[in-house]
């Protein structure tokens, strides 16, 4: 049960900012949104999360409309080792749990190019 | 600070062969899951825990059976290897005490060949 949809590829230059689009039509008002980076031959890592407006930290911004509908990952200035499958994931309550669970999909496969 | 640990990093079984793969974690963590991750299917859940004694079924359970005996270790069991299970095999961890915080902490995960 797919929750999220993204690009499944994106590619870019050194020094460009990067969006990359989420959407999530159906999440559940306790939902948050999150991000995660993975590397090849790497396990999945947390970048942002949000649950309105915008977050920033020192990696990304993560822009989410009122209607939280869809979510928005920035990626400033990007370099090389920017190079990543980057997934955007919304807790899942159907599978039970008081934490209920999250489901990743294929992800969106960010290049960045010299 | 190890954070999650997985073994073994490879493996390779024949068909029919049974194996367990490890996952332990010292973040006192009391969700656990695992995923498999096969090329252009992005990463999907097997199974997952939200505490000791407790385990529940994942996207793709079929083929695999989990236990939860401690907080620190979620070991996944393959009872009969088959090529379809060739996959990377992921575990990870969170912590419950904020059940808004979905921030999930990964292994270095586990490449496992069937022949």
């Amino acid at each position: 049960l797919a929750k999220t949809t993204q690009p499944i590829s994106m590619d870019s230059y050194e020094g460009q900012e990067v969006n990359i689009t989420c959407s999530h039509n159906n999440i559940a008002t306790n939902d948050y949104i999150t991000w995660y980076q993975q590397f090849p031959s790497q396990g999945p890592r947390f970048i942002i999360q949000g649950y309105k407006t915008k977050v920033t930290n020192e990696v990304a911004s993560l822009f989410i409309p009122a209607d939280r509908k869809s979510s928005t990952l920035s990626l400033p200035r990007v370099s090389l080792s920017d190079t990543a499958v980057y997934y955007c994931l919304v807790g899942d309550k159907e599978y039970g749990g008081s934490q209920g669970n999250l489901i990743f999909g294929k992800g969106t496969k960010l290049s960045v190019k010299p | 600070n190890a954070g999650v640990t997985q073994t073994p990093k490879f493996q390779v079984l024949k068909t029919g062969q049974s194996m367990t793969l490890q996952c332990a974690q010292d973040m006192n963590h009391e969700y656990m899951s695992w995923y498999r991750q096969d090329p252009g299917m992005g990463l999907r859940l097997i199974h997952y825990s939200v505490g000791a004694g407790i385990t529940d079924q994942g996207e793709v359970p079929n083929g695999y059976n989990v236990s939860r005996s401690t907080t620190e270790d979620f070991p996944l069991r393959l009872l009969s290897a088959a090529p379809s299970q060739t996959s990377v095999y992921f575990c990870a961890s969170r912590s419950s005490g904020d059940a808004t915080n979905e921030k999930l902490f990964f292994g270095s995960g586990t490449q496992l060949s069937v022949l």
